[in-house]
């Protein structure tokens, strides 16, 4: 079955470290790419997506991720974290060939920046 | 942007009552509207997919007589949970493509707690 993992379930760092975390998908196909952030109590909120082109994707507030097809991965970058980069981090793929483009979500990194 | 407006936010029931969520697109026509259920520390699993005039289409293992989902018109998605159970307490979330971006745009959730 098409799956999305990422491997880090909770990270903790202090301000200013650097931060990547990790996405990988199972399909095989042609795929576009997501990640969201769910801030304490939010919704939500689209932080960067690819779809073609230059696999190295950059969002908003200083996030980045790199599409490597070879390794199935897009892992989320930021160099240097911020207290209130604190929030729920969450990979997702659309899978194409299937009759309806379904958003398949990763299990989620919960993220801690420590002041 | 986009918006998805998502109400109830937070909701009690007694078992065996039902209860209606609406996800409402504010400023954009979603054609497909999308319904995720989140269990706490869990990812989003994507419940059903409602395309609007037409049936819902549901995600294998998700009872569609319990959980029925109607999208009568490009701009409102129901989702009524039918004779809640204690079990169906969870954090529901719809989201809606369309809108700037080609993604999708998240709702804030519904808390359903059934008592």
């Amino acid at each position: 079955a098409q799956s999305v993992s990422q491997h880090n379930h909770h990270v903790i760092l202090s301000e200013a470290a650097s931060l990547e975390l990790g996405c990988n998908y199972s399909y095989g196909g042609t795929v576009n790419l997501f990640w969201y952030v769910q801030y304490p109590g939010q919704h939500l909120q689209l932080l960067l997506k690819y779809f073609s082109g230059d696999p190295l994707v950059k969002g908003i507030k200083g996030f980045e991720a790199e599409f490597i097809k070879s390794k199935f991965s897009f892992n989320l970058r930021k160099p240097s974290v911020q207290w209130s980069d604190t929030a729920e981090y969450f990979c997702a793929v659309i899978p194409y060939g299937g009759a309806t483009n379904k958003l398949i979500f990763g299990t989620g990194t919960l993220l801690a920046v420590q002041p | 942007g986009a918006v998805v407006s998502q109400h109830p936010s937070r909701v009690i029931c007694k078992s065996g009552t039902s209860v209606k969520i609406e996800c409402r697109s504010l400023d954009f026509q979603a054609t497909t509207m999308f319904w995720y259920r989140q269990f706490p520390k869990q990812s989003l699993m994507l419940m059903a997919t409602s395309n609007e005039g037409s049936k819902a289409t549901y995600e294998q293992g998700v009872e569609k007589d319990k959980f029925l989902i109607n999208h009568a018109s490009l701009t409102l998605s129901t989702l009524t949970v039918t004779s809640a159970h204690p079990e169906d307490s969870s954090f529901y979330i719809c989201s809606a493509r369309g809108g700037q971006h080609y993604g999708y745009t998240f709702g804030s959730g519904t808390r359903l707690t059934v008592v």
